[in-house]
């Protein structure tokens, strides 16, 4: 039972573009949402995260958005740069699993110069 | 600020033999969780622990599994006896209880097991 979802395994963008990666999750009960990036051969690493009681938050080039309304939620990067190729998974936690960060299967992006 | 250390980077083993992975977490990091991933799987979490008691290892595949953390900077998982199919990425990642909520990441254990 898949609790997050990304369906999309491949997103390629041309440079300067923007990237839209989104992940879908089944859990109503979810009030945290996180994107990781990795890199080949190195662990995941944090990007940004949103609160259920916001529906957006940005950081720099990085911007989330969440439709508690839809399940729903995806990363925006603007401008896309060859260095963001990488893999880009969603997690989703809620207070009653001591927040153990569920994640989605991972979305590879690819930056084309 | 030293990250998430693991050891070894890569493993070769055979079928049979015992596999020991090794965590440091981040200094003052009171969560360790371990992961596997797999290209079938995903990103598993396997077992997690706070202030070094274990919490929830009803993501261990097997007895063949085991986790310890004797204390806050260090964690092992041992597999004993390994499998071809224990072949995979295993992550620590640790998180401290105020703040956000985002764990951190070593860099992963590649384990193959022949």
């Amino acid at each position: 039972d898949q609790q997050v979802k990304q369906n999309s395994p491949s997103l390629s963008v041309q440079e300067g573009r923007i990237s839209i990666l989104n992940c879908d999750y089944t859990n109503s009960m979810f009030d945290y949402f996180l994107w990781y990036k990795k890199y080949p051969a190195e662990g995941p690493t944090f990007l940004i995260s949103i609160s259920s009681i916001k529906d957006k938050n940005e950081d720099g080039r990085f911007t989330v958005f969440l439709n508690k309304s839809a399940k729903h939620l995806s990363l925006h990067i603007v401008p896309s740069q060859p260095g963001d190729s990488a893999v880009y998974f969603c997690a989703s936690t809620f207070s009653g699993s001591a927040r153990q960060l569920t994640f989605g299967s991972g979305t590879q992006l690819t930056v084309l110069p | 600020d030293a990250g998430v250390i693991q050891s070894p980077r890569h493993e070769v083993t055979e079928m049979g033999q015992e596999v020991t992975l090794r965590c440091k977490p981040i200094s003052g990091h009171d969560y360790l969780f371990w992961y596997r991933q797999t290209m079938m799987r995903g990103l598993e979490l396997l077992i997690y622990f706070n202030n070094n008691v274990p919490i929830d290892d009803s993501g261990m595949p097997e007895d063949r599994f085991s986790a310890k953390m004797p204390n806050a900077s260090f964690s092992t998982l041992k597999i004993q006896p390994s499998e071809p199919r224990d072949s995979a990425v295993y992550f620590c990642a640790s998180r401290r209880t105020s703040g956000g909520y985002e764990q951190y990441f070593g860099p992963g254990t590649r384990l193959t097991v022949t």
